[in-house]
């Protein structure tokens, strides 16, 4: 079955700078990946998704960029934000929707 | 989004109760899931059904019975509760195929001792 590593676990930068959050899938049949956005107490949010016959899609400060190849996909965020401060889960799918283990993300200001 | 509901939000229990969570849709979505999230392990999928009356298992699905009788009903039952339970369970629907985006409940904490 598909297996999904994320990297880092948690991840700190400075209000303004760019964030960047990576994930590696074992399955090359796997032909959808969504990114998840969860507030502390809150429930998983889709923030943005990308598709196999895509290499990158962006939504204002978010982009995403798959490498079907190395099997790997990644998630930017520009110009971070104090309320970008959340638990991001990167996903892949072949038969079912396998999610990674998860990055915290803390923005200072 | 208000259209798919879970309940209760918390819920302690005791070693060796049955338990049910509940999750009702509104929005007549095909695909229903249950999800389990535990620090380090991200969300993993319990059980699935892709219609009323069809369930198949997900990757940890020891411990736990579901059914789904109706398309917006979707129970999760731990037949015989451990505390290897204690978990946030998430209740996620989808409309049309698993790569359309899911859509969240707002979690039940569960809490075995």
């Amino acid at each position: 079955g598909e297996n999904v590593e994320q990297h880092p676990s948690t991840l700190s930068v400075q209000e303004g700078d760019s964030a960047v959050i990576k994930c590696t899938y074992s399955d090359s049949a796997s032909n959808y990946f969504p990114w998840y956005k969860q507030e502390l107490g809150k429930r998983p949010q889709l923030i943005i998704d990308i598709r196999s016959n895509v290499g990158e899609k962006k939504d204002q400060r978010i982009a995403v960029t798959l490498n079907k190849t190395a099997k790997h996909f990644s998630l930017h965020i520009t110009e971070t934000q104090p309320e970008d401060s959340a638990v991001y889960f990167c996903a892949a799918r072949s038969d079912k929707l396998v999610f990674g283990a998860g990055t915290i993300l803390r923005v200072k200001s | 989004d208000a259209g798919i509901t879970q309940s209760p939000r918390y819920k302690i229990t005791e070693t060796g109760r049955q338990v049910t969570l509940m999750c009702h849709q509104t929005w007549s979505h095909s695909y229903m899931f249950w999800y389990r999230q535990d620090l380090g392990h991200g969300l993993r999928l319990i059980y699935y059904s892709a219609a009323a009356d069809i369930t198949d298992k997900g990757e940890v699905p020891d411990g736990y019975v579901v059914s789904r009788s109706k398309t917006e009903n979707f129970p999760l039952t731990l037949e015989s509760a451990t505390r290897s339970q204690t978990s946030v369970y998430f209740c996620a629907s989808t409309y049309s195929s698993y790569n359309s985006p899911l859509h969240f409940g707002n979690g039940t904490r569960l809490t075995v001792t």
